[in-house]
């Protein structure tokens, strides 16, 4: 089983929807979450980080459930600017190096 | 401003030949970092800097080389290459511990071996 699992999609949905995604990941002990994007053969950049409490950033909200060991991120009202592939990352412990990337959720917005 | 800044963008080696990435980045970072992707896979950690002048093994360091002689420097060798090492390499840095603050990556570096 891969430490960060993704749904690598394509999800395709018409601009104005909302879509979700998860991520699970398999060390109960992680400490840190986050969401970046990145576009076609770009780099990528942090989109937001996941709170336990969850958090929200204008259209896009996070959410942490520790006891399924997952993160979610949900996007209303879906721009076409919105395509992209979402990536997951978990940061297993205080190391440096125990930072993991998901493979990646590609997402398609359609007019 | 310039960020993290990635050279050379693309490069075709042959097999056994030797070459040298460059990561610079103008934010006063300490901790630096180097990872491949790949198709279908996350982003792997290959070696990483908590500061000038250290270097640490991430997840798949092998065939990879790194020093980190300035603050500003990132270097990734590829001592004799190899077809396995096709890959997109971003190098990436952080303010500190990369679990707490946000990665700010370079726009990657294309790189095939044939």
């Amino acid at each position: 089983r891969k430490e960060v699992e993704q749904d690598p999609g394509p999800f395709n949905v018409p601009e104005g929807a909302t879509v979700a995604f998860n991520c699970t990941y398999s060390n109960s002990a992680s400490q840190s979450f986050f969401w970046y994007r990145q576009d076609c053969r770009k780099e990528p950049k942090l989109l937001m980080s996941v709170y336990s409490s969850g958090n929200e950033d204008g259209r896009f909200t996070a959410q942490l459930n520790r006891a399924s060991q997952y993160i979610s991120l949900l996007i209303r009202d879906s721009k076409l600017s919105d395509s992209a592939t979402y990536l997951c990352v978990v940061r297993k412990d205080s190391s440096a190096s125990k930072i993991i990337f998901g493979s990646g959720t590609r997402l398609s917005i359609r007019p | 401003n310039a960020g993290v800044t990635q050279t050379p963008k693309f490069r075709v080696l042959k097999t056994g030949q030797s070459m040298t990435l460059l990561c610079a980045q103008d934010m006063n970072h300490e901790y630096m970092y180097w990872y491949r992707q790949d198709p279908g896979m996350g982003l792997r950690l290959i070696h990483y800097s908590v500061g000038e002048g250290t270097t640490a093994k991430g997840e798949v360091p092998d065939g990879y080389n790194v020093s980190r002689l300035k603050k500003q420097n990132f270097l990734l060798g590829l001592e004799s290459a190899a077809p396995s090492q096709t890959s997109v390499y971003f190098c990436a840095s952080s303010i500190r511990d990369a679990g707490s603050q946000p990665q700010h990556f370079g726009d990657g570096t294309r790189l095939s071996i044939l």
